[in-house]
């Protein structure tokens, strides 16, 4: 069975400043999709950017990128420029066939 | 922007009820999912749908469970005889061929009291 692993249960980090959450994931499979997924207090599930693993290059939407390194298993989001708005739990998945294999979450404290 | 939405934003429901959570998936999405969180934790796939029937579900998704699509726009959650611990936020997602992302909608809080 896939898993999904963020040890970070929290994290904090200044307005405009740069902040990277990871998330490793256990998979036997080569192809796979990543995404990483916002939940702000209102509950909703956002997504901010999705990689797909046949694909060298890192995904990047706007202030968001992520490092992906397919051999260690590892997916961390960057968030650059960080904004109030920013804050909110962060969630990362996993996807092969149908349903989304989600993390615990981290936990992300904008510092004004 | 298309976006998926769910109905009714909360439900307060006794033990033992039969409750019918509603999605309307993005319009041309073929795929749709319920997935359920509960409070504090993870969230937990339940079901996949698509061409009218289940194509994926967890172990959550147990008989008291049920999905259908009762006509071409909405999809439903049907919890049988409810219990204390189906109290969590249920959300509906939806894709499309081709793409795989998932897209979210608000969220359906379900309280069984």
């Amino acid at each position: 069975a896939q898993t999904v692993t963020q040890s970070q249960p929290e994290m904090s980090v200044q307005e405009a400043e740069t902040v990277t959450l990871s998330c490793t994931y256990d998979t036997s499979e080569s192809d796979y999709y990543l995404f990483w997924y916002k939940q702000p207090p209102s509950r909703q599930m956002i997504l901010v950017i999705r990689q797909e693993a046949y694909k060298q290059q890192n995904a990047t939407e706007n202030r968001f990128s992520v490092n992906f390194q397919k051999a260690a298993k590892s997916f961390s989001l960057k968030i650059s420029d960080s904004q109030l708005g920013d804050a909110a739990m962060y969630f990362c998945a996993y996807r092969t066939r149908d349903g989304l294999t989600f993390g615990k979450g981290t936990h992300l404290i904008i510092q004004p | 922007e298309p976006e998926v939405t769910q109905t009714p934003s909360h439900q307060v429901t006794q033990m033992g009820q039969e409750v019918i959570l509603r999605c309307v998936p993005i319009s041309n999405h073929l795929y749709f999912y319920w997935y359920r969180q509960i409070l504090g934790q993870k969230v937990e796939f339940l079901v996949s749908f698509y061409n009218n029937e289940i194509s994926e579900k967890s172990e959550i998704f147990d008989d008291q469970f049920s999905v259908e699509r009762p006509d071409g726009s909405n999809f439903t959650l049907k919890i049988r005889s409810t219990k204390l611990e189906d109290s969590a936020m249920y959300f509906c997602a939806s894709s499309g061929i081709g793409f795989y992302e998932q897209y979210f909608g608000p969220g359906t809080r379900l309280t069984v009291t």
